[in-house]
């Protein structure tokens, strides 16, 4: 078993709508990672958090650190947010555990 | 903003080439990392480095080796390429302890034929 799962693996979503990617890990860690990677192959931090809840324009990052799980949420989804998203696990000491993404699609 | 740069976007060598993939970085960073990333597998760390002249094996380091000579610049080698090293290949740096966040490059599709 993985110690960082994803759900889904895939989403398609329509334009305009709610959208929530699912983390939960197995490790201990000192801070959850939530990366973007457009085709192409570059990758882009959106997230780094311990605790709570973090905002930054139409995305939302919260973590329960009881609960070993983090969620991505995308709101008023627009084609442009189309890529894979990564949420990594760091575990301290230049160590990270990848999940293996969720690539989303948005559909004008 | 930080910068990193990989010497190549894509790549075609033939088996038993020796193959270099360079990344340089302008932020002064200390850790360097070289990841292979494969369908369904994610983010594999091959190796890292966290000064010059130092590395540490990551998850599958086998069949690669690394070189930091200098700061900004951290080298990764196939001594001899084969098909199962076909990959997408990611650098990335970040300045401090493993929670910091890490800096990609763009990623070089390398193909081994």
């Amino acid at each position: 078993k993985n110690e960082v799962e994803q759900s889904p693996q895939n989403l398609t979503a329509q334009e305009g709508e709610f959208i929530t990617i699912n983390c939960s890990y197995s490790v201990g860690i000192s801070a959850l990672h939530w990366l973007q990677q457009h085709p192409g192959g570059g990758i882009v931090s959106l997230f780094m958090l311990s605790s709570g809840k973090k905002k930054h324009g139409r995305l939302i990052a919260t973590i329960n650190i009881q609960e070993k799980h983090s969620s991505l949420h995308i709101t008023a989804s627009h084609p442009r947010d189309s890529a894979v998203y990564i949420c990594a696990a760091g575990v301290g000491n230049n160590d990270m555990r990848f999940g293996a993404g969720t690539r989303l699609t948005v559909k004008p | 903003d930080v910068k990193v740069t990989q010497s190549s976007r894509y790549l075609v060598k033939r088996t038993g080439e020796k193959v270099f993939l360079e990344c340089v970085q302008d932020m002064d960073h200390e850790n360097m990392f070289w990841y292979r990333q494969d369908p369904g597998l994610g983010l594999r760390l091959i190796y890292f480095s966290y000064d010059v002249k130092m590395k540490e094996k990551g998850d599958i380091p086998e069949g690669y080796s690394v070189s930091r000579e200098k700061k900004e610049r951290f080298s990764l080698i196939l001594e001899s390429a084969s098909t199962n090293q076909t990959s997408m290949y990611l650098c990335a740096s970040s300045s401090g302890s493993g929670t910091d966040t890490q800096y990609f490059g763009p990623g070089t599709r390398l193909t081994v034929l």
